[in-house]
């Protein structure tokens, strides 16, 4: 079926570093993508979306990704600080008719002070 | 603030006990979604609202599971019948419009426990 998924679970950083987190998607027919963070005890929290006639975004600090030709989505984060600490999801859904979002497993990003 | 709000924020209660948790989503939001997060792992879909009306609720996991939502507004999620596998952050988000048009805005969750 198809299906939203990270490469890599965890994911340390030295803070002040840059951070890449990567999502691979398989549903062609997705063309609305979204970055989440979710720290310990709270709800997902948007961060950055971005839509399939783009390549790139950018946000404060954070820029997204997107290779329609490999199905592959990032989110970078310049100048990693502690308090980016959290897991992160990238969702896709389809804007042509009702899809229901998917969410990928998460990455944990762990921030070294 | 003007977020998402659930209710309660914890709750536990015995095996066999009915629960009803409760969403109040950002006022204009006619999108309103159910979630299920099991400790450490992703987001598991449950239903999705557009106004009153579900138009997918193919998530729910069983007949035990079911939600309403009234006056555009609020929405209950009901377990009858708990049993331990329900155990779980309960999340609800909602939209302005539908899911491709704009991102979800999350609640921080109702934590259910069932002993």
């Amino acid at each position: 079926g198809e299906s939203v998924g990270l490469h890599l679970p965890t994911l340390s950083v030295q803070e002040g570093d840059n951070s890449i987190i990567n999502c691979a998607y398989s549903n062609s027919a997705s063309d609305y993508f979204i970055w989440y963070k979710q720290e310990s005890g709270k709800g997902p929290q948007f961060i950055i979306d971005i839509r399939s006639n783009m390549d790139k975004r950018q946000g404060q600090r954070v820029t997204v990704l997107l290779n329609k030709t490999v199905k592959h989505l990032s989110l970078q984060i310049a100048a990693t600080q502690p308090g980016d600490s959290a897991v992160y999801f990238c969702a896709e859904a389809d804007s042509g008719g009702y899809q229901k979002v998917t969410f990928g497993t998460g990455t944990k990003l762990q921030v070294i002070p | 603030g003007a977020g998402v709000s659930q209710s309660p924020s914890n709750k536990v209660t015995e095996k066999g006990k009915d629960v009803e948790l409760r969403c109040d989503p950002i006022s204009g939001h006619t999108a309103l979604y159910w979630y299920r997060q099991s400790l450490g792992q992703g987001l598991e879909f449950l239903i999705y609202f557009q106004g009153n009306s579900a138009p997918d609720k193919s998530g729910l996991p069983s007949d035990r599971f079911s939600a309403e939502r009234t006056g555009g507004s609020v929405s209950t999620l009901t377990i009858q019948r708990t049993q331990q596998e329900d155990s779980a952050v309960y999340l609800c988000a909602s939209s302005l419009d539908s899911p491709g048009v704009g991102p979800q805005h999350f609640g921080d969750g109702t934590r259910l426990s069932i002993l």
